[in-house]
């Protein structure tokens, strides 16, 4: 297995733009994580889901953001309009308690900056 | 909810010696306790995980030690390397709540030759 593929991997945008970063997750698994990573705030979870269902969306910062799964093998997170202050790293992660434990699999990370 | 605190934010060691990064957590019903490494650039890689029905794992160099009582996890990494440097996250997790994992600031951790 490739392992968690994320896309693009390096994201410029200018404020007000919109942005989608994608993910596809290690097949079979049946949870999918999305985080956030800066100096200031570390490693923060936005959302996840389980069986392609959001379960729980509590560290969505604000309207602008939104992730959708809309099959076992997608999800997207979309930031809409794009501020400066969202420059991070976006990592994606997959895991499999049933099969796997519950290790979690992070994918490459997209590197967004928005100018 | 969960809250983790992860000291020290870094840490530097010489070659060969033995580094300790504490982690605390506030939940008790949390049962899962993942570490991570970091590597500049690269994404957070699973190194050791315990769970609450155990006391201590090990895996060669490395080894996590928990204490329920005190709501307390360790990592130990004996016999430092150059490439142990990184930043390492520790993370705690409910399994009523699937896996969501709260991680700690992390541990920037320099290992000197």
């Amino acid at each position: 297995d490739a392992g968690v593929i994320q896309s693009p991997r390096h994201e410029v945008t200018e404020m007000g733009q919109e942005v989608t970063l994608r993910c596809k997750p290690i097949s079979g698994h049946d949870y999918l994580f999305w985080y956030r990573q800066t100096m200031m705030r570390g490693l923060e979870l936005l959302i996840y889901f389980n069986n392609n269902v959001p379960i729980d969306d509590s560290g969505m910062p604000e309207d602008r953001f939104s992730a959708k799964m809309p099959n076992a093998s997608f999800s997207t997170l979309k930031i809409q309009p794009s501020e400066p202050r969202d420059s991070a790293v976006y990592f994606c992660a997959s895991s499999s308690p049933l099969v796997d434990t519950d290790t979690q699999y992070f994918g490459p990370g997209t590197r967004l900056t928005v100018l | 909810g969960e809250n983790v605190e992860q000291h020290p934010s870094t840490l530097s060691v010489q070659e060969g010696d033995s580094a300790v990064i504490k982690c605390t957590y506030s939940d008790s019903a949390s049962n899962y306790f993942p570490w991570y490494k970091q590597e500049l650039g690269k994404r957070p890689q699973l190194i050791i995980d315990i769970r609450s029905n155990v006391g201590e794992k090990k895996d060669q160099r490395i080894a996590v030690t928990l204490n329920k009582t005190a709501k307390h996890f360790s990592l130990h990494i004996t016999e430092t390397q150059p490439e142990d440097s990184a930043v390492y996250f520790c993370a705690a997790s409910m399994e009523e709540y699937g896996n969501k994992l709260v991680f700690g600031a992390g541990t920037i951790l320099r290992v000197k030759s």
